[in-house]
């Protein structure tokens, strides 16, 4: 399996700018996270989807985030109007659940956003 | 509230032993994991501790009391390649994670 896929890997923008950002979750994985890491604020979990379902999106920062899965293989956060402040890095992870155990989140490789 | 303790940085020469610590206050708890990530990487996932013990993978190994609200990551024999952030974080349920601030592993020869 190629792991979770996100796109692009790096985005500069400018301020105001809608910005997207593209998740392909592992194959057969049920639970899709999107996380923002900063210096200031780590890693912080803002959405997550269990079978392409919302299931708790208290840490969006604000109206101007919203995140999607259509269907089991893709999920896309939009940020519209970007600004400085959301510079980070958005990774995207998923997971499989079994029952009785644990499921490790797996890491796509992130996408390093630069608001200008 | 929630939330985790780590120290910010530790510093181990090659061959040694380190143990990183993490606390945590939470209402809700599931278990302790253990991730891993390089700089400029994603984060890998290390160990998990469902119950209390230890678990022993390889060279690392991981550590909970329940009854504490703490928990460790000891890695054994260091290598250079073990410098990194590792990042404790408990499972509230449903599958979420609260991660912490992350320790930076410095390795030195």
């Amino acid at each position: 399996d190629a792991g979770v896929i996100q796109s692009p890997r790096h985005e500069v923008t400018e301020m105001g700018q809608e910005v997207t950002l593209r998740c392909k979750p592992i194959s057969g994985h049920d639970y899709l996270f999107w996380y923002r890491q900063t210096m200031m604020r780590g890693l912080e979990l803002l959405i997550y989807f269990n079978n392409n379902v919302p299931i708790d999106d208290s840490g969006m920062p604000e109206d101007r985030f919203s995140a999607k899965m259509p269907n089991a293989s893709f999920s896309t956060l939009k940020i519209q109007p970007s600004e400085p402040r959301d510079s980070a890095v958005y990774f995207c992870a998923s997971s499989n659940l079994a029952p009785g155990s644990y499921n490790e989140q797996f890491f796509g490789p992130g996408t390093r956003l630069t608001v200008l | 509230g929630q939330s985790l303790e780590q120290p910010s940085e530790v510093t181990a020469v090659e061959g040694a032993i380190v143990q990183i610590n993490c606390t945590y206050q939470t209402s809700g708890f599931y278990g302790l994991s253990w991730y891993q990530q390089h700089d400029g990487g994603a984060p890998t996932f290390l160990s998990y501790n469902g119950l209390d013990g230890l678990e022993e993978t390889g060279r690392f190994s991981s550590f909970l009391s329940r009854s504490d609200s703490y928990g460790y990551l000891l890695l054994q024999e260091l290598q250079m390649k073990d410098s990194a952030s590792y990042f404790c974080a408990y499972n509230t349920g449903f599958q979420k994670l609260v991660f912490g601030t992350g320790t930076r592993l410095l390795v030195s020869p």
